[in-house]
């Protein structure tokens, strides 16, 4: 029982550098998301994509970019890092629209930018 | 649009004792309201979730949650915490026409000997 599965777990990168953050789903399930989790913050949406082939943008997506690669695999892609883009990222899939579907979770990537 | 509180940051119980976390949420038809669970190092799991019917729910783990309109609150409850319980615990509201969930900012468990 795979779920949710994100590569990699950790990542440290210097100021300007880009990394890709890779998702995949075994579930088929058609929704797929990108959280971001700060202290005291609680969990904030970057992008989601609610069917393949669409993504759309949530509260906090800039410097971030997302690919719906296919149903199964969604990524997040930072093209320059930033200090204040560390954090620790969820990915997070359902079967359909979440306000009426749960959501599966990753078990997060832990990125610091230095 | 829809926001979720969860007024308590931390939360102390000694194991053995009763637990309630609170949830309170701003929308104005009939939510879909779930509580999740993160333990430390994991992602975030589903303890249960209310959509309608039955304002009392029963989720995973021995926990239940309350559905109460009058007071646009969503209570999570267990009557004897373990010490495995220990975790930080969100509430989130889903709502037919907004296309994801609103997480609350999560209360922090800690369970005493």
């Amino acid at each position: 029982n795979a779920g949710v599965t994100q590569t990699p777990k950790f990542q440290v990168l210097k100021t300007g550098q880009s990394m890709t953050l890779q998702c995949a789903q075994d579930m088929n399930h058609n929704s797929m998301y990108w959280y971001r989790q700060d202290p005291g913050m609680g969990l904030r949406l970057i992008y989601y994509s609610a069917s393949e082939g669409t993504t759309d943008k949530g509260e906090v997506p800039n410097g971030y970019n997302v690919s719906r690669l296919n149903k199964r695999e969604f990524s997040l892609r930072l093209e320059s890092a930033a200090p204040s883009q560390t954090s620790v990222y969820f990915c997070a899939s359902s079967d359909r629209g979440s306000y009426n579907s749960p959501l599966h979770f990753g078990n997060g990537t832990r990125l610091t930018v230095t | 649009a829809q926001s979720v509180t969860q007024p308590d940051i931390h939360i102390t119980v000694s194991e053995g004792a009763s637990l309630e976390l609170r949830c309170n949420y701003s929308y104005g038809a009939t939510p879909y309201l779930f509580w999740y669970v993160q333990s430390p190092g994991q992602g975030l799991q589903l303890l249960l979730k209310y959509f309608s019917g039955d304002t009392l729910v029963q989720g995973i783990k021995g926990f239940e949650a309350e559905f109460k309109r009058s007071q646009s609150s969503f209570n999570l409850r267990k009557p004897s915490v373990h010490w495995s319980d220990a975790a930080e615990y969100f509430c989130a509201v889903g709502a037919s026409g907004y296309s994801t969930l609103t997480f609350g900012k999560g209360t922090m468990l800690l369970v005493s000997p």
